[in-house]
């Protein structure tokens, strides 16, 4: 157990839809990730949080967004959703406060699993 | 533009072999190499680490081997057991101020067989 918590498991919506992801990191971790994966294709880097602040920026589409709430929890929302954002949404943490500056592992939820009809 | 690959999708060993997994990346930017494990329904699960002023990294039947000026790493896994069966994950980072995105690589599929 990575102690990374994502919810819900599984969502099944259809095109159009709006869809919110909902990620809990470690206890104490302040950076938060959220990777997609889709079929086939390694883990592709969305959008990073640091204690509450955006702090980088992957290939995320304009239709999606995300937020780091002061009690550290992230939520990614998926708007007009397409058949193609079909995929595993990964969310990880890393970085405690007292490790802040060097290098750390990321931990991993176990995904959320999307699927547009 | 991948900056990360793994271009063996799938690897099978015997049980008690060693297993070699491979990684080559192309930004020179990066500082520091994680390898992933991955089963099915969950979530990927840190292996091991290699930072870039180092070329070798033990972790009990895990190491990693990194050749800076061949951009390559690879993973060894001696023995091989069978539930080591699973997807592996090559990913690597720059450095910044704090921590930074990982970069995967489409990751090798590894089947020990029994």
């Amino acid at each position: 157990d990575s102690g990374v918590t994502q919810t819900p498991k599984h969502l099944i919506t259809a095109t159009g839809q709006r869809v919110t992801l909902r990620c809990s990191p470690r206890s104490g971790d302040l950076s938060v990730y959220w990777y997609q994966q889709s079929l086939d294709q390694g883990l592709q880097f969305l959008i990073q949080y640091y204690n509450g602040e955006e702090r980088a920026k992957g290939n995320i589409l304009e239709r999606f967004s995300a937020q780091q709430f002061p009690d550290l929890h992230s939520e990614l929302n998926l708007s007009s959703l397409e058949l193609g954002d079909s995929a595993l949404y990964f969310c990880a943490s890393s970085e405690r406060a007292d490790r802040r500056g060097r290098h750390n592992e990321q931990f991993f939820g176990p995904g959320t699993r999307l699927t547009v009809l | 533009d991948q900056q990360v690959k793994q271009n063996s999708p799938s690897l099978s060993v015997q049980e008690g072999r060693i297993s070699i997994l491979n990684c080559d990346y192309t930004n020179s930017m990066f500082d520091y190499f994680l390898w992933y494990k991955k089963y099915p329904a969950e979530g990927p699960t840190f292996l091991i680490s290699i930072s870039s002023i180092k070329d070798k990294n033990e972790d009990g039947r895990f190491t990693v081997f990194l050749n800076k000026s061949a951009k390559h790493l690879s993973l060894h896994i001696v023995p091989s057991q069978p539930g080591d069966s699973a997807v592996y994950f090559c990913a690597a980072s720059r450095r910044g101020s704090g921590n930074t995105p990982l970069v995967f690589g489409k990751g090798t599929r590894l089947s020990v067989i029994a």
